[in-house]
């Protein structure tokens, strides 16, 4: 089974700072998708950015990047020059290829950006 | 085009109602997704389609939970003889169904959230 863990708690970040969030996965499977998705307090659900666990290169999308490092099994987001917009709950999830399409979700991080 | 929409938005029925959730994927999206989230267990895999086939149903927490998809299309998860712990966001979701692909990005819609009282 596919276990994800945010365990940091939630976040305060002054505006235009780069922030952190972390992430640690549990597979055994060697083919996997990992992804961050944004929950404001609308509740919906958007997608950041994905990381493939054969690519080579860290993923980057605009101000978020992913800092993945395979054999420690962790994929850190970052975002670079916070806005008061990202406040939101960020949610680190991981897909196996083989067997289901499911998505495993962690608890959750917290991020309240201040001016 | 169009994201993924999900109706009611919001559902309060009383303990022991049937109630029907309903999503409309991505125009395109083979695969849909129904997950559930509330406070205590966070976000949980409830079922996946491929087309009009469920080929995981294994996060369907009770056989009081039901879902069905036809065309392709939309779907309707069903939840029988409500209890207070069904209480929670239902997320649908849609991707267009690559399993093997090196992204199959699932994008959500905005959720129903169920009040049962």
């Amino acid at each position: 089974a596919q276990k994800i863990t945010q365990t940091q708690p939630g976040m305060f970040v002054q505006e235009k700072e780069a922030v952190t969030l972390d992430c640690t996965y549990d597979t055994s499977d060697p083919s996997y998708g990992l992804f961050w998705y944004k929950q404001p307090s609308s509740g919906e659900m958007i997608f950041l950015i994905y990381q493939g666990s054969y690519d080579q290169q860290n993923a980057t999308e605009g101000r978020y990047s992913l800092n993945f490092q395979k054999a420690r099994k962790s994929a850190n987001l970052v975002i670079s020059a916070s806005q008061l917009g990202d406040s939101a709950m960020y949610f680190c999830a991981m897909r196996v290829y083989y067997g289901n399409n499911r998505l495993a979700f962690g608890k959750g991080n917290q991020v309240v950006v201040i001016p | 085009g169009a994201g993924v929409s999900q109706s009611p938005s919001n559902k309060v029925t009383e303990k022991g109602k049937d109630v029907e959730l309903r999503c409309d994927p991505i125009s395109g999206h083979t695969a849909l997704y129904w997950y559930r989230q509330s406070l205590g267990q966070g976000l949980e895999f409830l079922i996946y389609f491929q087309g009009n086939s469920a080929p995981d149903k294994s996060g369907l927490p009770s056989d009081r939970f039901s879902a069905e998809r036809t065309g392709g299309s939309v779907s309707t998860l069903t939840i029988q003889r409500t209890q207070q712990e069904d209480s929670a966001v239902y997320l649908c979701a849609s991707s267009f169904g690559r399993d093997f692909s090196s992204t199959d990005t699932q994008y959500f819609g905005p959720g129903t959230r169920l009040t049962v009282l």
